[in-house]
């Protein structure tokens, strides 16, 4: 069936870099865009930005220009979120979750979601 | 950028009662691009309306969808036990493309 997986906790210290995957399944991986949401612990929700994993293209919310990246493996079907310089803020639960151009752009599968805790 | 504002905050209802959330926008949103998502503790969203009306797939009719411009309104006609969870707003506005989530409505058990 159409999914996302990602991969499993991470525990980092501030200033730290940490690299969140996303595999997919049961669809074209190029055909959807992944978008990145993140949830804080009993807060909201937080678009983080997109990737095309066809062209490689990118777009990030400003709140995190320049400490986030998103890459692809499309020999694996595979989206990557990088985040850096990593503060006690960032602990919060990632999501990807694929972007569906017959339902408007609305985010139609979602992956389990990767607790990131950042802590000294 | 588009603040979109979600109320009540919470709201306390029975099952079988009828339950109406709200989501205004700062300004005025394509009805196109305006989704609503349900979230239980510990899961990931579940996408239930999109384009403003429009359930997504497996979504029960008992979940509908209204609005226009700035203001939208997500009708849940009568609460099933599985129905009490946090309910978010999001808009996508194109250029450039930015998604926007609201702070979400949670329906408890009265």
């Amino acid at each position: 069936q159409v999914q996302l997986v990602q991969s499993g906790a991470e525990v980092k210290k501030p200033g730290a870099s940490v690299k969140v995957s996303c595999k997919a399944s049961g669809y074209t991986f190029t055909s959807y865009d992944i978008n990145w949401v993140r949830q804080a612990t009993g807060q909201g929700l937080e678009w983080m930005g997109w990737m095309n994993p066809n062209s490689g293209n990118t777009g990030y919310a400003q709140k995190f220009q320049g400490r986030v990246t998103m890459t692809r493996n499309t020999s694996i079907s595979t989206a990557y979120m990088e985040l850096s310089s990593l503060r006690s803020e960032d602990t919060a639960v990632y999501y990807c979750a694929r972007r569906q151009w017959l339902a408007h752009d609305a985010f139609d599968i979602w992956g389990q979601g990767t607790m990131v805790t950042v802590s000294s | 950028e588009i603040v979109l504002t979600q109320s009540p905050g919470t709201l306390s209802l029975s099952p079988g009662e009828r339950a109406t959330l709200s989501c205004r926008a700062s300004q005025s949103v394509s009805s196109s691009y305006l989704a609503w998502y349900q979230q239980k503790p510990g899961q990931a969203p579940r996408l239930l309306i999109y384009g403003a009306s429009s359930r997504a797939t497996g979504i029960p009719d008992r979940f509908s969808g209204s609005g226009s411009g700035t203001d939208f309104t997500l009708t849940i006609s009568r609460l099933e036990p599985e129905d009490f969870a946090v309910y978010y707003c999001q808009q996508y506005g194109s250029s450039p493309p930015v998604f926007t989530f609201g702070p979400g409505t949670k329906v408890d058990i009265k």
